[in-house]
């Protein structure tokens, strides 16, 4: 088993520029999130799937894009790319739990650099 | 709003000393979770241990144990005879299901440097 793998794994990109992170996992795991790590602020959840074709916001949404059109992938768009984007994007997915009560398995993360 | 924090920002140790890092949580709801999550240098994070918030037990796995402390909101984690292997960053991470909505937070990390 693959568990979950991001593509790319790093990517420059001008400001004004679109791109689509892919994250898939063989896991069958309902939820799938995205975070965006930063120095000195930890991991913010940008957003999230509890299932294929829904998604709901997290802690810090905007300027995002999301989509779960099949339960194994979970996609996150930037339309158009802000140098603030520049951080390293992290992909997780989970099975269901109450109060959010079951482990995330993480991605190998995706370096984005915005000039 | 939730928080988690964790004030240690980075902690040096020397191999086989023991180490403790300390992890503080603010929530309003009543049922929720705590967990420790692992970062080498490799970069993906590694699920350690999940703590609901009715089931204050210590636990204990190998060389690691955790405390959770209702009374002071705290869930530290302690590495007991640390090994070159146990650097990197710990995550805390709190998680809690609000309006329907899951709340997930983590906190800013404490980077561990174990020293031959």
């Amino acid at each position: 088993n693959a568990g979950v793998t991001q593509t790319p794994k790093f990517r420059v990109l001008k400001t004004g520029q679109s791109m689509t992170l892919l994250c898939a996992q063989d896991m069958n795991h309902e939820y799938m999130y995205w975070y965006r790590q930063d120095p000195g602020m930890g991991l913010r959840l940008i957003h999230y799937s509890v299932g294929e074709g829904t998604t709901a916001k997290g802690e810090v949404p905007d300027g995002y894009n999301v989509s779960r059109l099949k339960k194994q992938n979970f996609l996150l768009g930037l339309e158009s790319a802000a140098p603030s984007q520049t951080s390293v994007y992290f992909c997780a997915s989970s099975y269901p739990g109450g109060s959010g009560s079951n482990e995330q398995f993480f991605g190998p993360g995706t370096r984005l650099t915005v000039l | 709003a939730q928080k988690v924090t964790q004030a240690q920002t980075e902690i040096s140790v020397v191999e086989k000393e023991d180490v403790t890092l300390d992890c503080v949580y603010e929530t309003r709801d009543t049922t929720y979770y705590l967990f420790w999550y692992k970062q080498p240098p490799s970069g993906e994070l590694v699920f350690l241990i999940r703590r609901n918030s009715f089931d204050e037990q210590n636990e204990i796995s190998g060389r690691y144990s955790w405390n959770f402390q209702k009374s002071t909101s705290s869930f530290n984690f302690t590495i007991t005879a640390s090994q070159v292997v146990d650097s990197a960053v710990y995550f805390c991470a709190l998680s809690s299901l609000s309006g329907g909505y899951q709340k997930v937070t983590f906190g800013t990390g404490t980077k561990l440097q174990v020293i031959p």
